[in-house]
């Protein structure tokens, strides 16, 4: 199956900071997904993003798809963006299996 | 997207219990997935359950120790057998609701085995 790599594994930034998260997949993937894991366990949808780039408020998120790679980026984050972010995505050609990287574990300090 | 509801939504069991989550989705849903996220670890999908089949099973994971229900559309079950203290977990639902392969999470149940 299809290996996917987060990094970093964690950040720390001060409130007002810019970051890029960035996931790495083995293989061709379809449906790359980005979530937000919140402190109480809800994982939040951030993006579906198989290809391109998507913007949402502070959020944006861009996916090569040719080389394999995407990229979540936080502006001006807030304490509230604190939490662990997954990727994840889908084998071409296979089932709809899920495929979650290890997480980025974000904390923002005031 | 959908509306996803589970129950409960956390318990604390004694090991050689069984302990069953249910998960409810506003809408219909062919498909219906079942995840385990262990302490400080990423999700590991348990299983795909379609209506009026067998569940699927992923490497790992065996039907007597998480045996799936899906008696319709928009209900499944899944529940944790002859649990021990590596069951402690948060167990999440899962669809997809546009059949284009993006996946909605439950809120999930927190479960810890003494």
């Amino acid at each position: 199956g299809i290996q996917v790599e987060q990094s970093p594994p964690d950040l720390i930034l001060q409130e007002g900071a810019n970051s890029t998260l960035r996931c790495n997949f083995s293989d061709s993937v379809n449906n790359l997904q980005w979530f937000h894991q919140n402190p109480w366990g809800q994982l939040i949808n951030l993006f579906y993003i198989p290809s391109g780039t998507k913007q949402n408020g502070r959020l944006s998120a861009t996916t090569v798809a040719t080389e394999r790679y995407s990229l979540l980026y936080i502006s001006s984050s807030q304490t509230t963006d604190s939490g662990v972010y997954f990727c994840a995505g889908v084998t071409q050609g296979g089932s709809e299996k899920l495929v979650f990287g290890k997480g980025t574990k974000l904390t923002v300090n005031p | 997207s959908a509306v996803i509801s589970q129950k409960p939504s956390r318990d604390i069991c004694q090991r050689g219990t069984s302990l069953t989550i249910q998960c409810q989705v506003d809408s219909q849903v062919t498909m219906m997935f079942w995840y385990r996220q262990q302490p400080g670890q990423s999700l590991t999908l348990i299983a795909t359950a379609n209506q009026g089949s067998e569940a699927t099973y992923e490497s790992g994971f065996v039907i007597d120790k998480f045996p799936i229900s899906r008696p319709n559309l928009t209900f499944s079950t899944l529940t944790v057998s002859n649990m021990s203290p590596e069951d402690s977990s948060i167990y999440l639902c899962s669809v997809d609701t546009a059949g284009r392969g993006e996946q909605y999470f439950g809120p999930g149940t927190r479960l810890t085995v003494t």
